[in-house]
Formats: C-alpha cells, structure tokens, sequence
C-alpha cells in the first residue's frame, strides 16, 4: 500500500471549513484514498473514501488531484466536536483481508 | 444492537502474567482485527481474521496469540505480559465493504 504523508496538527476555527490535506504521491492505480478519524480516546471512525472522482456524504468531502497524488479532506462547518486525530490511508480494494495502515495523522483542534 | 463490544475496559497486570482480551460483535460481520495503539501513534494491526476458524499475522504479532471459534467473538492472548505491551488495544469488525467498525478499547498496564 502507498504511504500517506500529513500535517502532524492544524487548528480551524468553530464555523469555518477545515481543509486536511494529504500526499500520496507513489498510489498506484487501484488504490482508494480513505479518511478516518479518531477522536480522544474512542476508536477510528470511518468518514469518506474515494478513487478519483470528488466524493461528497453527510460528515465530509473528499477532493483527490487529477494525478491522485494527493488528496484534501473538508469539514465544511467545523464544530468543536471534530476536534480529533484524522488519518488519510491509502489501499488496494479489494485488499487481502480488508487491512488498514495507519499512519500518524493529522492531530485538528476546532477553536471557538 | 451493541454494535463492537471489548471486555474488560481497563486491566493492569504485572510483568509474566497472561490475560485474554475478548472482542464480541453482533453485526455478523466475516473479518475481525486486533489493534494496538501507543500513546501519540497510529493503530498497529497485530493479527486479524478473514472468517470463524481462521486467523492471520499483521504488522507486530510478536507475543500475542488470537482465536476465532466463533464468528462473533475474536480473543486476543498475552501468555507472558511485558512492559512493552502496555497500550490501548481496539478491536474492529468488517464486512466485505470498505468500513471498519472499532470498539471502545481496553486500557492495558504491564507493570
């Protein structure tokens, strides 16, 4: 699996957008960009995932570049409940035993 | 529906001891992982299962041991506790989509 590489932390403001960049600049044609999220202390939580077309659901959405070199998570109304660890991860689909490979994440604090 | 349920929540052991941390899931899901995560890191897969009766290693296996009689439960093993395997364990489950499910994990002293 291609790695990921992220901001070890950035800070939004409660009410704007947040905007989590991602590069994965060696992912192979067949792999799909997930975003998980982990907020303190609880397990990840799944959010978005997409190949190459924008993808959009009701927690965010998913911009990957035309070369799928790198990706941008939105939040498009940050709250201070998305205060919380996301992770891009970059997989093969289908992959041998549907494995994930995290990575160190990008550490969002929402202020108010 | 309870969704991933870890037992227990919280555990210290002292250095030798074994325990055995089980993993429920109630969503009939065929794949099972068990995860470790040290404080200001990402999750480390340390073996998972594609169906009951069947388990595999991932990325630190060393000094765990899994079982997967049942297609709703997953035990993890430590036969020998070590100081280094003091972290937070999560268990997830998963079908043949693309999400996994995780549970609330089980806080784990080796002291």
């Amino acid at each position: 699996d291609a790695k990921t590489t992220q901001p070890t932390s950035m800070d939004c403001a409660e009410g704007r957008a947040a905007n989590l960049p991602c590069n994965h600049s060696t992912i192979s044609g067949n792999e799909y960009v997930y975003w998980y999220r982990q907020i303190h202390s609880q397990g990840p939580q799944y959010i978005i995932h997409g190949l190459k077309n924008n993808e959009t659901n009701e927690m965010a959405s998913l911009i990957i570049t035309e070369d799928r070199k790198s990706s941008t998570l939105i939040l498009p109304h940050a709250t201070l409940r998305d205060t919380a660890v996301y992770y891009c991860i970059v997989r093969v689909d289908p992959a041998a035993g549907n494995k994930l490979t995290f990575g160190g994440g990008t550490r969002v604090l929402v202020k108010p | 529906n309870a969704g991933v349920t870890q037992t227990p929540k919280f555990r210290v052991l002292k250095t030798g001891q074994s325990m055995t941390l089980l993993c429920a899931q109630d969503m009939n899901h065929e794949y099972m992982y068990w995860y470790r995560q040290d404080p200001g890191m990402g999750l480390r897969l340390i073996h998972y299962s594609v169906g009951e009766g069947t388990t595999a290693k991932g990325e630190v296996p060393d000094g765990y041991n899994v079982s997967r009689l049942k297609k709703q439960n997953f035990l993890l093993g430590l036969e020998s506790a070590a100081p280094s395997q003091t972290s937070v364990y999560f268990c997830a489950t998963a079908d043949a989509s693309y999400e996994q499910y995780f549970g609330p994990g089980t806080r784990l002293t080796v002291t």
